[in-house]
């Protein structure tokens, strides 16, 4: 069974900062693997996602994941954070075979973005 | 190109009572899942339905089911709603299993 453990259930920096998201997988098979953010009373927007293709990804506001399969991670990074970019982010991975339709989510990191 | 559309926005209800949520999902996908978000158990999958099937479930009582029509729109209904039910329920339609579309979530509120 997938799962996604992502660390830090709260992430702070400073607008300009770097942006570090943690995530790590659990996948008997090849996954799929993506970053939503939810800002508050909204639904999910996809951030970018994995698909087996190149292991950096890079999705929308300058955000980016690496897949390093012998770490089994996919963390989120941006260079230089906005205050727009307040929000709760989530990791999510694929099932497998029948269950492609199946997204398994880590539980969260709010991020805060100070001036 | 139209969003996923959920409907309705926000409803509350009493216990007891039951609800049906509408999903609208984007022209040309025939994949329809649920999921409900709650802070203390996050998001968690309910049901996937495609082509009028029901393809994967999750772990939720039989008091939640849901259905797919030809035109892929979804409906999911909770009978005998309990206070614990009160979540934000979110449908996402997707193409090709690569990528799900969300919507912007029905707010349920029991009381």
């Amino acid at each position: 069974a997938q799962s996604v453990t992502q660390l830090g259930s709260h992430v702070s920096v400073s607008e300009g900062a770097l942006v570090l998201l943690r995530c790590n997988y659990s996948s008997s098979v090849p996954p799929y693997l993506f970053w939503y953010v939810q800002y508050p009373n909204q639904g999910l927007q996809l951030l970018l996602k994995y698909t087996s293709a190149a292991t950096l990804v890079k999705g929308i506001n300058g955000f980016e994941a690496e897949f390093k399969k012998s770490e089994t991670s996919f963390h989120l990074t941006k260079p230089s954070a906005h205050m727009s970019d307040a929000a709760e982010y989530f990791c999510a991975v694929t099932g497998s075979g029948t269950s492609y339709g199946k997204l398994t989510f880590g539980q969260g990191t709010i991020l805060t973005v100070h001036p | 190109k139209a969003g996923v559309t959920q409907t309705p926005r926000y409803l509350i209800k009493t216990r007891g009572q039951q609800v049906t949520l509408s999903c609208s999902p984007i022209s040309g996908h025939r994949s329809v899942s649920w999921y409900q978000q709650t802070p203390g158990q996050g998001l968690q999958f309910l049901f996937e339905y495609f082509s009028e099937t029901q393809r994967n479930k999750g772990n939720f009582p039989g008091r939640f089911s849901g259905r797919q029509f030809s035109n892929s729109r979804s409906e999911m209904n909770v009978s005998t709603l309990e206070l614990g039910d009160s979540a934000l329920y979110l449908c996402a339609s997707s193409l090709d299993d690569r990528e799900a579309f969300f919507g912007q979530g029905t707010r349920l509120t029991v009381v």
